[in-house]
């Protein structure tokens, strides 16, 4: 069975950094593209950005809006999934969802609130 | 960016009867290799979503097959024939043919 778990979110001033977690298990994780996405509280879905496995030499994408000022990271040796964000802005708050195998699977999310 | 327009964002329903939800793209989904990448999403309250469709028409495992998806170019349309209590949430389409990827607003099914 597939399982997402992110960790990390936490309450951030703005023009903070945080970096977010995601563990894997369940599948090999080596294998598959990942991506994040974020939903602000009461709205709806944003997707964030992609980190492609290596034989894509983990190549990234992201939108617009945190392009820039967050970097997706993987480590294939831990199952783990990064997602390092700077210069954080109000409108970051949200819940990060981590997902793999073609947004099939996802994790339970972390909320970030960005506030002072 | 792509934008998908959804409509209605409210759907009230009654129980037992149809479900249409549309996702207009701004331009159209089809790639270069010929599919057009376009899913449709559920995320029912207090979860995280649920890809329903992939590729505008083709079921997830274990998605029950009164959702169906349709469409072409720059208009999709996502259908449940008999509404049932547990598909109460919203629902979201996604386009995966341009960089960056984005999302309709998500339209709110709820039981009339």
């Amino acid at each position: 069975e597939v399982q997402l778990v992110e960790s990390g979110g936490d309450l951030v001033q703005p023009g903070g950094s945080l970096r977010l977690s995601c563990a894997a298990s369940g599948f090999t994780f080596s294998d598959y593209n990942m991506d994040w996405v974020r939903q602000a509280p009461g709205k709806g879905l944003e997707w964030v950005g992609r980190i492609r496995n290596k034989a894509n030499t983990y190549t990234t994408e992201y939108a617009v809006s945190v392009k820039g000022r967050f970097t997706i990271s993987r480590d294939d040796s831990k199952n783990s999934l990064y997602l390092h964000m700077n210069s954080l802005k109000s409108e970051d708050t949200a819940v990060y969802f981590c997902s793999t195998r073609w947004l099939g699977d996802w994790g339970q999310g972390t909320l970030v609130t960005v506030s002072s | 960016d792509v934008v998908l327009t959804q409509s209605p964002l409210s759907l009230p329903v009654t129980l037992g009867q149809p479900a249409s939800i549309s996702c207009r793209s701004s331009q159209s989904l089809v790639y270069s290799d010929g599919n057009t990448y376009l899913k449709w999403f559920q995320q029912r309250p207090g979860h995280s979503p649920r890809r329903l469709i992939q590729r505008v028409s083709n079921r997830d495992s274990g998605v029950p097959d009164r959702f169906s998806g349709s469409g072409s170019g720059t208009d999709f349309t996502l259908k449940i024939s008999r509404v049932e209590a547990e598909d109460v949430g919203v629902y979201y389409c996604l386009q995966e043919t341009y960089w960056p990827y984005t999302f309709g607003q998500g339209t709110k099914l709820e039981i009339k």
